[in-house]
């Protein structure tokens, strides 16, 4: 049962543009939802994280948002750099930041100069 | 070391046979934790140690898969009997209790 649903798969934007990036969960226990940004070869890192209380976090050029309602949470990567092309995982957890997190399938991310 | 410090980072092996996997925490972390992510796919939980007990086994995907971590700091993912199925990148991750995920380069797993 896949509990974090992403899309889409991938994209392709020019530099300057904005980057969105769709997750829907079903766990209504979910109460940390982070975002991670992976390079080819190297683990995930964690980018920005939100928990449900707040409706929108920004961390310079990247926002999340999250509708509680819908059950749905988004990354928008403003001003899109070629150094952003990687993957990108939505996750979900309950309790504590620290507890076993459920990931989306990622998006694969390819920023043109 | 700086970060959490796996090995091998990579590994071939043939169908059959046991394959152990080490991850080394960042200092300090109480945490750890395995994941395996396989091909074009987002990590999978498989298991959570607190300390030197497994708090969490939900994810360990048969019997064939076991983990410990008999000082609470370094641990080991045996694997018996390997199946082609399971080839994938093992990744360790450690945290300060209920802090932050910081995840190794992992360990790529390739059964023949």
């Amino acid at each position: 049962q896949q509990q974090v649903k992403q899309s889409p798969q991938s994209l392709i934007v020019q530099k300057g543009g904005i980057s969105i990036i769709n997750c829907a969960y079903e766990n209504t226990a979910f109460d940390y939802f982070p975002w991670y940004q992976q390079f080819p070869g190297k683990g995930p890192a964690l980018l920005i994280a939100i928990r449900p209380d707040v409706s929108e976090k920004k961390e310079g050029r990247f926002t999340i948002s999250f509708n509680k309602s819908a059950k749905q949470f988004s990354l928008h990567i403003m001003d899109s750099q070629p150094g952003d092309s990687a993957t990108y995982f939505c996750a979900a957890s309950t309790g504590a930041a620290g507890n076993k997190l459920t990931f989306g399938g990622g998006t694969r991310v390819l920023v043109k100069p | 070391g700086a970060g959490v410090s796996q090995t091998p980072s990579n590994k071939v092996t043939e169908k059959g046979k046991y394959v152990e996997l080490r991850c080394d925490p960042i200092s300090g972390h109480t945490a750890l934790y395995w994941y395996r992510q396989s091909l074009g796919q987002g990590p999978e939980f498989l298991i959570y140690f607190q300390g030197t007990g497994a708090a969490d086994d939900s994810g360990l995907p048969n019997d064939r898969f076991f983990a410990v971590r008999p000082e609470g700091s370094v641990s080991t993912l045996k694997i018996q009997r390997t199946e082609r199925g399971d080839s994938a990148v093992y990744l360790c991750a450690s945290s300060r209790s209920g802090g932050e995920l910081f995840f190794g380069e992992g360990s790529r797993l390739t059964v023949l």
